[in-house]
């Protein structure tokens, strides 16, 4: 069964420092990765996603995320944050039917 | 803004009643998928529907059941309703096919936060 995990469920980190939000996942067959962020007291937004193709995968509000493999990962970042990227975000991968499964999250706190 | 409608935004209920959530999927979109987000958790798979028809299911006992319509909007019903069932339900919609096609995004709606007391 596939599964994602999220490493770290908390990130502090200063405006315009540099992230990184780690995510693992298992599975034995070609994977589609995504990443989405939640804004409190609202739904999921798309940031990027991994189909094909080249490993590094630019999304919205500048950031970006590596597939990688043979280490079965793939992590988010942003070279520097802002106080607006304060949110929760979610890798996910999905199953041969098109529903995803779900990390349990990682809340990325940015402090000016 | 992802054109995925969901109702009511909030619903509180007490133990052992039956809720009905509603969502209108984006234009051109004929697949609806349901997930359930505990507090503190990511979002849990509940079933997806394609063209009206229940295309797979996670693990979810009979109780929660659902409907797509002609129009492609959808509905989640949960019966007998147990504490355990308070959560955020998020209705995504895609463009899928039978069988799922796990490359189509799937775009989110702003959920609707049940309270089961």
């Amino acid at each position: 069964a596939q599964s994602v995990t999220q490493l770290d469920s908390q990130v502090p980190v200063f405006e315009e420092a540099p992230v990184e939000l780690r995510c693992n996942y298992s599975s034995s067959v070609s994977v589609y990765l995504f990443w989405y962020v939640q804004y409190p007291n609202q739904g999921l937004q798309l940031l990027l996603k991994y189909l094909s193709g080249s490993t590094l995968v630019k999304g919205i509000n500048g950031f970006e995320a590596e597939f990688n493999k043979s280490q079965t990962s793939f992590h988010l970042r942003k070279p520097s944050v802002h106080i607006s990227d304060t949110a929760e975000y979610f890798c996910a991968v999905a199953q041969g039917q098109g529903n995803l499964i779900f990390g349990k999250g990682t809340k990325l706190s940015v402090k000016p | 803004e992802t054109g995925v409608t969901q109702s009511p935004t909030h619903l509180i209920k007490t133990r052992g009643q039956q809720v009905t959530l509603r969502c209108s999927s984006q234009s051109g979109h004929n697949t609806v998928s349901w997930y359930q987000q505990a507090l503190g958790q990511g979002p849990q798979f509940i079933f997806q529907y394609y063209r009206e028809e229940e295309n797979g299911r996670g693990n979810f006992p009979p109780r929660f059941s659902g409907l797509q319509f002609p129009n492609y909007s959808s509905e989640l019903n949960v019966n007998a309703l147990e504490l355990d069932d308070s959560a955020l339900y998020l209705c995504a919609s895609s463009l899928g096919g039978q069988g799922g096609v796990a490359k189509n995004i799937q775009y989110f709606g702003a959920g609707t936060r049940l309270s089961v007391l």
